[in-house]
């Protein structure tokens, strides 16, 4: 039992270069979050997730793009990137929204 | 005023010791409250949800505040290992999300 997996741990991108951050979850839940963490700043939503098929934006979407095509999988698409993208990016899951979450390791991302 | 305040410390107390964080929240229909810690570079991990009643959890206690609207932690005989940055997490009321502090930082010293 993984819990919540993410890929790449680490990257470096270039300005205006796109990727995709993967999060992978085998807790069977339906609710799942993608977080930016900035140096001594809390975390800030991006996007969530009740389900497949359904997403809404969070407190800080502009630049983000998410799909759920699966229970299991949320997937982060960044497009352009942009140096303010810098950040740890968290994926998390939880049974009940809005409650106890369960965070992947992150990923380390710096966009130069 | 930020949803979520937290003294940003760092915390440095002595093994043994006892020590408390507090945190306040803005929204007085915030129902779920969570203590959870991040160790450098890791992720959070939950440490313990916080009841209206309060809650220990060995050698932690959560107390919940709502006519004031703070949450506090606990921790007694502090172990090197609570060496962490402890994150204050409230849900935004009726909206679908949590929110989180900015965390308070802890050492605990041999």
């Amino acid at each position: 039992n993984a819990g919540v997996t993410q890929t790449p741990k680490f990257r470096i991108l270039k300005i205006g270069q796109s990727m995709t951050l993967q999060c992978t979850q085998d807790m069977n839940h339906n609710y799942m979050y993608w977080y930016r963490q900035d140096p001594g700043m809390g975390l800030k939503l991006i996007y969530y997730s009740v389900g497949a098929g359904i997403t809404d934006k969070g407190e800080v979407p502009n630049g983000y793009n998410v799909s759920r095509s699966t229970t299991e999988d949320f997937p982060l698409r960044l497009e352009l990137a942009a140096p303010s993208q810098t950040s740890v990016y968290f994926c998390a899951c939880s049974p009940i929204l809005a409650r106890e979450q369960y965070f992947g390791p992150g990923t380390r991302l710096t966009v130069t | 005023r930020k949803e979520v305040e937290q003294d940003p410390g760092p915390f440095n107390v002595p093994e043994g010791a006892t020590v408390a964080f507090n945190c306040t929240y803005s929204n007085s229909a915030s129902q779920s409250f969570f203590w959870y810690r991040q160790d450098c570079r890791k992720e959070p991990k939950l440490l313990m949800s916080v009841y209206s009643s309060g809650n220990e959890d060995g050698r932690f206690t959560a107390q919940l505040n709502r006519a004031s609207q703070y949450i506090s932690l606990l921790i007694r005989d502090s172990k090197l290992s609570d060496s962490a940055t402890y994150l204050c997490v409230v849900n935004k009321g009726s909206a679908r999300q949590l929110t989180f502090g900015s965390g308070t930082q802890l050492t605990v010293l041999p």
